[in-house]
């Protein structure tokens, strides 16, 4: 079985540009999850989905995060425009209810 | 709000050793526990998942042990290998209902040396 797919798996740009992060989820699966991992923070939860309907984003940090999920195997996340502190590991997930979430490798973003 | 503590941030232990990691939550309201293992730029791996109703969840030389009332849980690894050597984080989901959030804990870096 495929697990979660992100892409790109690294992202450099530059402060100022758009980014664009893509997430597949398990087939089947009806929530999907965006997390960001840092060395200072953690992993923290930015905002989650279920039945590609958003639940909560009280996570995401400001309006230059945003994230969609127009059908049920596809999400993004977009940060517009980029500063260097979003420089971080950006992870999806997925799961049925009440079961494990299935990570992604993640997209490792570095904002210059 | 929740918090989860892990500690030791990292550990190391000779190859066939037995070994205990510790997780701690402030909140013993929690819908389940999970435990994942994280390796090197890789996403994160679920190991197990304890419900609030269990006290414990086993697979393989892993087990899982949960007390809410002391707001803890463990994973022990028993006759530990070089390749169990890896980040082992917890994950506290604090209530059931649309809530579907996880807290992390920051996690234990564990090496195992042959």
């Amino acid at each position: 079985d495929a697990g979660v797919i992100q892409s790109p798996r690294h992202e450099v740009t530059e402060m100022g540009q758009e980014v664009t992060l893509r997430c597949k989820p398990i087939s089947g699966h009806d929530y999907l999850f965006w997390y960001r991992q840092t060395m200072m923070r953690g992993l923290e939860l930015l905002i989650y989905f279920n039945n590609n309907v958003p639940i909560d984003d009280s996570g995401m940090p400001e309006d230059r995060f945003s994230a969609k999920m127009p059908n049920a195997s596809f999400s993004t996340l977009k940060i517009q425009p980029s500063e260097p502190r979003d420089s971080a590991v950006y992870f999806c997930a997925s799961s049925l209810l009440n079961q494990p979430q299935h990570f992604g490798d993640g997209t490792r973003l570095s904002i210059l | 709000k929740q918090e989860v503590t892990q500690i030791p941030a990292a550990l190391s232990v000779p190859e066939g050793e037995n070994l205990v990691l510790n997780c701690s939550f402030t909140d013993s309201a929690i819908y389940n526990l999970q435990w994942f293992r994280q390796d090197p730029g890789k996403g994160l791996t679920s190991l197990l998942l304890i419900q609030s109703s269990q006290r414990e969840q086993t697979s393989g030389r892993l087990n899982a042990s949960l007390d809410k009332s002391s707001g803890r849980s463990t994973l022990y690894i028993a006759a530990s290998q070089p390749g169990d050597s890896a980040t082992y984080l917890c994950a506290a989901r604090v209530s059931s209902g649309s809530a579907r959030q996880l807290t992390f804990g920051s996690g234990t870096q564990l090496t195992v040396l042959p």
